[in-house]
C-alpha cells in the first residue's frame, strides 16, 4: 500500500474551514484514499473515502488532485468537537482489509 | 448503526497474568481486527480474522493470540502479560466489499500491566 505523509499538527479557528492535506505520491490506480478521525479517548471514526473524483458527505469533503498524488480533507465549518487526530490512509479496494494507520494530523480547533 | 463493544474500558493486570480482552459486534460482519495504540506510534495491527476460526497475523502479533469461535466475538489473549503490553487496545469490525472499506471501532480498552 502507498505511504502517506501528513503534517503533525494544525490549528483552525472555530467556524472557519479546516483543510487537512495528505501526500500519497506513490498511490496506484486501484488504491482508494480514506480518512478517519479519532477524538480523544475514543476509537477512530470513518469520515469519507474516494478513488479519483471529489466526494462530499454530511461530515466533510474530499478533494483529490487530478494526478491523485495528494488530497485534502475539508471540514467546512469547524467546531470545537472537531478537535481530533485525522488519519489519511491509502488502500486497495477488496475483500481483505488491513488498513494501516499512521500517526495522523492533530487538528486543534480554537475558540 | 453498527455497535462494537469492548468488555472493559480500563483494566489493570500484573506481570505474568493471562489476560482476555473481549470484543463483540452486532452487525454480522465477517472481518474483525485488534489494534494497539501507543503515543507516537499510531495504531498497529496485532491480528485480524476474516471468518469464524480464521485468523491472520498483523504487524505485531508477538506475545498475543486470538480466538474467534463465534462470528460476533473476537478475543485477544495475552498469555503472560508484560509491562511492554501496557497500551490502548482497539477492536474493529468490517463487512468486506469492493467499495465498502469502512471500519467500525470500539471505544478501546486501556490496559495497564504492573
Amino acid at each position: 500500500d502507498a505511504k502517506t505523509t501528513q503534517p503533525t499538527s494544525m490549528d483552525c479557528a472555530e467556524g472557519r474551514a479546516a483543510n487537512l492535506p495528505c501526500n500519497h505520491s506513490t498511490i496506484s490506480g486501484n488504491e482508494y484514499v480514506y480518512w478517519y478521525r479519532q477524538i480523544h479517548s475514543q476509537g477512530p471514526q470513518y469520515i469519507i473515502h474516494g478513488l479519483k473524483n471529489n466526494e462530499t458527505n454530511e461530515m466533510a469533503s474530499l478533494i483529490i488532485t487530478e494526478d491523485r498524488k495528494s488530497s485534502t480533507l475539508i471540514l467546512p465549518h469547524a467546531t470545537l468537537r472537531d478537535t481530533a487526530v485525522y488519519y489519511c490512509i491509502v488502500r486497495r479496494g477488496g475483500a481483505t482489509n488491513k488498513l494501516i494507520f499512521g500517526t495522523g494530523t492533530l487538528l486543534a480547533v480554537q475558540p | 448503526d453498527v455497535k462494537v463493544t469492548q468488555s472493559s474500558r480500563y483494566l489493570v493486570k500484573r506481570t505474568g497474568e493471562k489476560v482476555f480482552l473481549e470484543c463483540v459486534q452486532d452487525m454480522d460482519h465477517e472481518n474483525m481486527f485488534w489494534y494497539r495504540q501507543d503515543p507516537g506510534l499510531g495504531l498497529r495491527l496485532i491480528y485480524f480474522s476474516y471468518d469464524v476460526k480464521m485468523k491472520e497475523k498483523g504487524d505485531i502479533p508477538e506475545g498475543y493470540s486470538v480466538s474467534r469461535e463465534k462470528k460476533e466475538r473476537f478475543s485477544l489473549i495475552l498469555e503472560s502479560a508484560s509491562t511492554n503490553q501496557t497500551s490502548m487496545y482497539l477492536c474493529a469490525s468490517h463487512r468486506p466489499g469492493r467499495n465498502n472499506e469502512k471500519l467500525f471501532f470500539g471505544s478501546g480498552t486501556q490496559l495497564s500491566v504492573l
